[in-house]
């Protein structure tokens, strides 16, 4: 199956804070998500975006399909930032995977 | 989006028990999945769930230890048979809605002593 990386693995910020957050994949994909599990458990889709970029408040995110990563910006961070942040990816020759994830602690 | 509710939101249950966790969606939907999120690890699918057809598992994850039901479009329900304390996970319920983009019950905390 498809190989999704995600880096870095642990990522502590001082509120106010700008961050970027990669996900690598292995293969040509036609889905990636981005989401957001909060310290609560509860699992937030931030972005689907298999290519470009989108920009939702102060998250964006950039996938370059061709060269098989994409990218999640935090600006100006918050406490409510704090969380783990998975990337997903999978496409029409393989299944839906989740990266291992990102743990982000927003100190205030 | 999808509004998805799940329950119950934690337990805690004796070896050897069993505990069944339900899922409802707000809309009909073909596809239900289930997902495993062991202690610090990310998640990992153990079924897909058509209503009028047996669950398709993934591999590592067999019938006879997590029996699903899909009697309609916007319920599942999910069986977690026998538990030992390894089962301690939250399990997660997600459906699909327009292009493959997944949403997320709350999860179910689940503790085995």
């Amino acid at each position: 199956g498809i190989q999704v990386e995600q880096s870095p693995p642990d990522l502590i910020l001082q509120e106010g804070a700008n961050s970027t957050l990669r996900c690598n994949f292995s293969d040509s994909v036609n889905n990636l998500q981005w989401f957001h599990q909060n310290p609560w458990g509860q699992l937030i889709n931030l972005f689907y975006i298999p290519s470009g970029t989108k920009q939702n408040g102060r998250l964006s995110a950039t996938t370059v399909a061709t060269e098989r990563y994409s990218l999640l910006y935090i600006s100006s961070s918050q406490t409510t930032d704090s969380g783990v942040y998975f990337c997903l990816s999978g496409g029409s020759n393989y299944k839906l995977t989740f990266g291992k994830g990102t743990l982000l602690t927003v100190n205030p | 989006s999808a509004v998805i509710s799940q329950k119950p939101s934690r337990d805690i249950c004796q070896r050897g028990t069993s505990l069944t966790i339900q899922c409802q969606v707000d809309s009909q939907v073909t596809m239900m999945f289930w997902y495993r999120q062991q202690p610090g690890q990310s998640l990992t699918l153990i079924a897909t769930a058509n209503q009028g057809s047996e669950a398709t598992y993934e591999s590592g994850f067999v019938i006879d230890k997590f029996p699903i039901s899909r009697p309609n479009l916007t319920f599942s329900t999910l069986t977690v048979s026998n538990m030992s304390p390894e089962d301690s996970s939250i399990y997660l319920c997600s459906v699909e809605r327009g292009r493959g983009k997944l949403f997320f019950g709350s999860g179910t905390q689940l503790s085995v002593l």
